[in-house]
């Protein structure tokens, strides 16, 4: 089915330790971006790509690296991991004008 | 920062009552959407209502937008136990992908059967 694919779907990770959340869509769609979720606070934006080529910080980007590969992929990277960034991690592509979002299901990420 | 927030922040109904959820922004805005999230999965797009719009309907869905008052309503008629799930509202201030949608907190509805 077409749409955003999302890797790994949970994770445990140690203090200090990296990673890379992977996400790839299969729609041609020109933006892609990185959310967090926590309780309560609903999405908080990290990083997003507007186009192949670019990418830009969102609300929340500290302690967070972004790669736009190539149109299809977009990987978000924790350099040295925080009890803070336990949470879960959405992906979203969007192809431009009047639509909507499509996300992934998600990657849900504890530090420990 | 929010620029959304959704009121109230949970709605308890029975199946087959309508259930309305509402959204105040801050700033001016191109569109305005709302999504459904079931728990434990990604959001979906359930409708999307541009600036110089009023209203707009998609099934069992009505959203209205109110830009003097800066403010949206999502009406979902006949509820169903299926229709349990969160919802929130989202803002872009341009049509590009360089202004990305900026989400509220939600709404998380329980429909009784």
């Amino acid at each position: 089915n077409a749409g955003v694919t999302q890797t790994p779907k949970f994770q445990v990770l140690k203090t200090g330790q990296s990673m890379t959340l992977q996400c790839a869509q299969d729609m041609n769609h020109n933006s892609m971006y990185w959310y967090r979720q926590d309780p309560g606070m609903g999405l908080r934006l990290i990083y997003y790509s507007a186009s192949e080529g670019t990418t830009d910080k969102g609300e929340v980007p500290n302690g967070y690296n972004v790669s736009r590969l190539n149109k299809r992929e977009f990987s978000l990277r924790l350099e040295s991991a925080a009890p803070s960034q336990t949470s879960v991690y959405f992906c979203a592509s969007y192809a431009t004008g009047p639509y909507g979002y499509t996300f992934g299901s998600g990657t849900r990420l504890t530090v420990v | 920062s929010q620029q959304g927030e959704e009121d109230p922040q949970a709605l308890s109904i029975q199946e087959g009552e309508n259930a309305t959820m509402n959204c105040s922004y801050k700033t001016s805005i191109n569109n305005l959407q709302w999504y459904r999230q079931n728990s434990g999965r990604g959001l979906v797009h359930l409708i999307l209502i541009r600036s110089n719009e009023r209203e707009k309907h998609s099934g069992r869905l009505r959203v209205t937008l109110d830009t003097s008052k800066k403010s949206s309503s999502l009406l979902i008629t006949a509820s169903r136990a299926a229709d349990t799930a969160s919802y929130f509202c989202a803002t872009r201030r341009g049509p590009s992908g360089n202004t990305p949608l900026v989400f509220g907190k939600g709404t998380r509805l329980s429909v009784i059967a």
